[in-house]
């Protein structure tokens, strides 16, 4: 049984370019969280996609979007590459349920580097 | 909104017993969970309490006090492997039942033998 996958594992963009993340979640799981961590920092929420729809949205700008398939898998584009985007961007899925806080299954990340 | 505070490092030895502490301050949340991550590596889920009280799983257990704000991860029979950051995290009731977490940032827990 697969956990999360995440493509590619390591990226190297330059400023004002942009980049797609692939996401493929957990079997069984159709709920997708993604997280940026910056080197020696916690994860923060970017945003998350249920039934092909942005479900909830932390503080990041526009330029950061996302995509749902039916399969439940997603992708993070980033446009407009600043060198401050530089991170492990880390997708997450989860269960089903009507239970708050369902275990969140990480992938291993994409590590993203602008140059 | 929501804020957790943890040590940034604790260091203990081989076979010993250590607690990571987490206090926060939040307007809400529907429980505190605990995440392993070794370097370069993905979070791991390691426990949950959505209920004051202490949670076992294992070498792991973690407490939760509502009333206090406060909540720890206590490691027992530690083994070199335990060395990774430990964050706790929190969902918001804000956010309602999405699993959005925030995290505390984190715990560097290294052991030596």
């Amino acid at each position: 049984d697969a956990g999360v996958t995440q493509s590619p594992t390591h990226l190297i963009k330059t400023r004002g370019q942009q980049v797609t993340l692939r996401c493929s979640p957990k079997s069984g799981h159709d709920t997708v969280s993604w997280y940026q961590q910056a080197l020696g920092q916690e994860p923060q929420f970017i945003f998350q996609y249920y039934e092909e729809e942005e479900r909830q949205r932390g503080n990041f700008p526009d330029r950061f979007s996302g995509h749902q398939f039916p399969n439940y898998s997603s992708e993070l584009n980033v446009n407009a590459l600043l060198l401050g985007d530089s991170a492990l961007y880390l997708c997450a899925s989860s269960l089903p349920s009507e239970s708050p806080n369902q275990p969140q299954h990480f992938g291993d990340g994409t590590r993203l580097s602008i140059l | 909104g929501q804020s957790l505070e943890q040590p940034s490092e604790v260091t203990a030895v081989e076979g010993a017993i250590v607690q990571i502490n987490c206090t926060y301050q939040t307007s809400g949340f529907y429980g505190l969970s605990w995440y392993q991550q070794h370097d370069g590596g993905a979070p791991t889920f390691l426990s949950y309490n959505a209920l004051d009280g202490l949670e076992e799983t294992g070498r792991f257990s973690s407490f939760l006090s509502r009333s206090d704000s406060y909540g720890y991860l206590l490691l027992q029979e530690l083994q070199m492997k335990d060395s990774a950051s430990y964050f706790c995290a929190v969902g918001p009731l804000d956010s309602g039942n999405t699993g959005k977490l925030i995290f505390g940032q984190g715990t560097t827990l290294q052991v030596k033998p």
